[in-house]
């Protein structure tokens, strides 16, 4: 079985201030993962997968293996970063899937 | 290029009737995906479908039934609502492949009293 945890449900920084968005998974084999977010009322979007490392709106993240963990990080918040964020792993089972935490809210205030 | 498109964006239900939602996707994309949301719980995959004509359960299909008649069309339907049902509801279609991202619809949000 395949669960994502996402411990942390609201996050409330000040603008400027670092940000990490903590996601753990459970899986047995070698997952795919991905961060998604959310604008409000909006559509969810990819913001990054694991595969490509890239920095995206100066966010990265870094697969963990012995943790099992895939951590979001910006050094800078920005207000235009308040979201919802949901990390999501796909392991090997047939159709695709994704399985989704539960989400973090992320607000950065002025 | 509308990429995915799902009708209605928003629908109050009285309990026991029924509904469908529609799920269009013009990208050729073979899977697609039904997902709930709900408050704390994140999204929750409810049927999904591999190609035209093929449907499968996901985590939480019980009270919903799906069809994919057309590639590029996922109906989401619900025989006889209950308040339990109330959520926003989101589309998904992707192409298959490793790394390859899922890309959303708007949702509809539905409403049962």
């Amino acid at each position: 079985a395949q669960r994502v945890t996402q411990p942390e449900k609201l996050l409330s920084v000040f603008k400027g201030a670092p940000v990490e968005l903590k996601c753990n998974y459970s899986y047995s084999g070698s997952p795919e993962l991905f961060w998604y977010v959310q604008y409000s009322r909006q559509r969810l979007q990819l913001l990054l997968r694991h595969i490509s490392r890239e920095s995206i709106k100066g966010f990265t993240a870094d697969l963990n293996k012995g943790e099992t963990s895939f951590h979001l990080k910006k050094p800078f918040a920005q207000e235009e970063d308040s979201a919802m964020y949901y990390c999501a792993l796909r392991g090997q089972a047939a159709g695709n899937k994704l399985t989704f935490g539960g989400g973090t809210r992320v607000l950065v205030k002025p | 290029n509308a990429g995915v498109t799902q009708t209605p964006k928003f629908r109050v239900l009285k309990t026991g009737q029924s509904m469908t939602l529609l799920c269009a996707q013009d990208m050729n994309h073979e899977y697609m995906y039904w997902y709930r949301q709900d408050p704390g719980m994140g999204l929750r995959l409810i049927h999904y479908s591999v190609g035209e004509g093929t449907t499968a359960k996901g985590e939480v299909p019980d009270g919903y039934n799906v069809s994919r008649l057309k590639k590029q069309n996922f109906l989401l339907g619900l025989e006889s609502a209950a308040p339990s049902q109330t959520s926003v509801y989101f589309c998904a279609s992707g192409p298959g492949g490793i790394n390859s991202p899922l890309h959303f619809g708007n949702g509809t949000r539905l409403t049962v009293t």
